[in-house]
């Protein structure tokens, strides 16, 4: 059965230093995954998208996450947090098992501190 | 500007009455969502399209309906609306191209906030 856990509802970090949001997954057969980014008052953006290829991917403002099959994750990094990173993250996974499928995490909401 | 548009952003109801939430899309996306998206609990499905003239049922599809007459525009109605039915409503796109369906992510609208009073 297809599941994505994100392991923290509130991730709060300082401008200017790293930030980590953590995903697991659950899939039985090779996923997509994607992370979207929410701004308060706005609709979710794709942020990265994980389909097979590259195991780290590279997305906007600057962004990675890293495909760990053997860990189940693909969790979301940025070197050097700014302000206007502050949103709420979203985790998702899609596969082809049962049919087209797509599993939205709960979200993880990032404070950053001046 | 490409992309998914959403109207109206705003509405007002009163428990009972009807609206129609339009969805359009320019990008030529095979596959359409409505979402809901509710303080702690996520985002819910609620209908989709794998196409023009197709719809399916979500995860949450009661008290709502859909229509796909024409493959840019996607309709979520509310017959008899409810205050269970205060909610961001999201529209998506996705292209899911290809003999294997493969997902290249999501285009989001901008949202609709309803409250039904």
């Amino acid at each position: 059965a297809q599941s994505v856990t994100q392991l923290d509802s509130h991730v709060s970090v300082s401008e200017g230093t790293p930030v980590l949001l953590r995903c697991n997954y659950s899939s039985s057969y090779s996923p997509s995954l994607f992370w979207y980014v929410q701004h308060p008052n706005k609709g979710l953006q794709l942020l990265l998208k994980y389909t097979s290829a590259a195991t780290l991917v590279k997305g906007i403002n600057g962004f990675e996450a890293e495909f760990k099959k053997s860990e189940t994750s693909f969790h979301l990094t940025k070197p050097s947090a700014h302000m206007s990173d502050a949103a709420e993250y979203f985790c998702v996974v899609s596969d082809r098992a049962g049919g087209f499928k797509t599993i939205f995490g709960a979200g993880t909401r990032l404070f950053v501190k001046a | 500007n490409a992309g998914v548009t959403q109207t109206p952003k705003f509405r007002v109801l009163k428990t009972g009455q009807s609206m129609t939430l339009l969805c359009a899309q320019d990008m030529n996306h095979e596959y359409m969502y409505w979402y809901r998206q509710d303080p702690g609990m996520g985002l819910r499905l609620i209908h989709y399209s794998v196409g023009e003239g197709t719809t399916a049922k979500g995860e949450v599809p009661d008290g709502y309906n859909v229509s796909r007459l024409k493959k840019q525009n996607f309709l979520l109605g509310l017959e008899s609306a409810a205050p269970s039915q205060t909610s961001v409503y999201f529209c998506a796109s996705n292209p899911v191209a290809g003999w294997e369906k493969k997902d290249y992510g999501y285009t989001f609208g901008s949202g609709t906030r309803l409250t039904v009073v």
